[in-house]
C-alpha cells in the first residue's frame, strides 16, 4: 500500500528564514513524488514533481525538493521564506500507470514578520 | 496556462438532496479524477475515469456517488441523497496519462445541512 507521512503538522518560520518540510513515503515501486500548496480557501497548486533523473528538483516560487531513495524521503526546502508562503503544503506519491495519488496530512506553514 | 475549472465554488444543500459538481478538465487530458478533503483532514482519492469508464475507485466511492462525462468537455460528480458527512471540499483533477502530473481545480465546497 502506498502512503505518505508528513511528520510536522505545523511550522512557524520568520520571514527571510529558511524552511524545510519533511515528507516520507511508502510505495511498492518507483515513486513519482509531488509537492502541492494550498492557500486558504484555494485549490491545490503544483509546486514541483520528481519522476526520475536528478534527485534535486526545482519548482515554482523558489522551492526545491530532494529525493532520497535510501531514506524514502522527499523533503521540500526554500532558502528564504516570504510572507506569501504561508499556506498548507501537501506531499503526494503516485507511480507510473497509477491512477491515484496518496497525500500526506499536510504541514501548515505560518510566517511571522 | 490551461487549468481545471470547477463549478460551483460553494454549494449548500439539505441532507438527502442530490448534488452535481461540475468540472472542465484540461482540454487535451485523458484521465479525470475526483478527490475529497474533509475540513482539517488529508486529501483523499475518490475515483479516476478514463475512456468513459471508471478505472479505479476508493472505498469511499460507494453507490451514493457516480461520475459522468456527459459531453466532450465536462466531467461531473453526482452525490445522491447527501449526508452531513459528505460536507467537504471536492477537487476535480486531470492528467494527460496515468501516472503523469495531476492538475487540480480550485475545488467545490459542499456544505450539507
Amino acid at each position: 500500500a502506498q502512503s505518505v507521512t508528513q511528520p510536522d503538522i505545523h511550522i512557524t518560520v520568520s520571514e527571510g528564514a529558511s524552511l524545510e518540510l519533511r515528507c516520507n513515503y511508502s510505495y511498492g515501486a518507483t515513486p513519482y513524488l509531488f509537492w502541492y500548496v494550498q492557500s486558504p480557501g484555494q485549490g491545490l497548486q503544483l509546486l514541483l514533481k520528481y519522476f526520475s533523473g536528478d534527485t534535486l528538483v526545482q519548482g515554482i516560487k523558489g522551492f526545491e525538493a530532494e529525493f532520497k531513495r535510501s531514506q524514502s524521503s522527499f523533503n521540500l526546502r526554500k532558502p528564504s521564506v516570504h510572507w506569501s508562503d504561508a499556506a498548507e503544503y501537501f506531499c503526494a506519491v503516485g507511480g507510473v500507470a497509477d491512477y491515484k495519488l496518496s497525500f500526506g496530512a499536510g504541514t501548515t506553514v505560518t510566517v511571522r514578520a | 496556462e490551461p487549468e481545471v475549472t470547477q463549478t460551483p465554488s460553494h454549494q449548500v444543500t439539505q441532507m438527502g438532496q442530490e448534488v452535481i459538481l461540475r468540472c472542465v478538465p484540461i482540454s487535451n487530458h485523458l484521465y479525470f479524477y475526483w478527490y475529497r478533503q474533509i475540513l482539517g483532514q488529508k486529501v483523499e482519492f475518490l475515483v479516476s475515469f478514463y475512456n468513459n469508464e471508471i478505472s479505479e475507485k476508493s472505498e469511499i466511492f460507494d453507490d451514493q456517488f457516480s461520475v459522468e462525462r456527459p459531453d466532450g468537455s465536462n466531467f461531473t460528480l453526482k452525490i445522491r441523497s447527501t449526508k452531513l458527512e459528505d460536507s467537504a471540499m471536492y477537487f476535480c483533477a486531470s492528467s494527460g496519462t496515468a501516472g503523469n502530473t495531476i492538475y487540480f481545480g480550485e475545488g467545490s465546497w459542499l456544505t450539507v445541512v
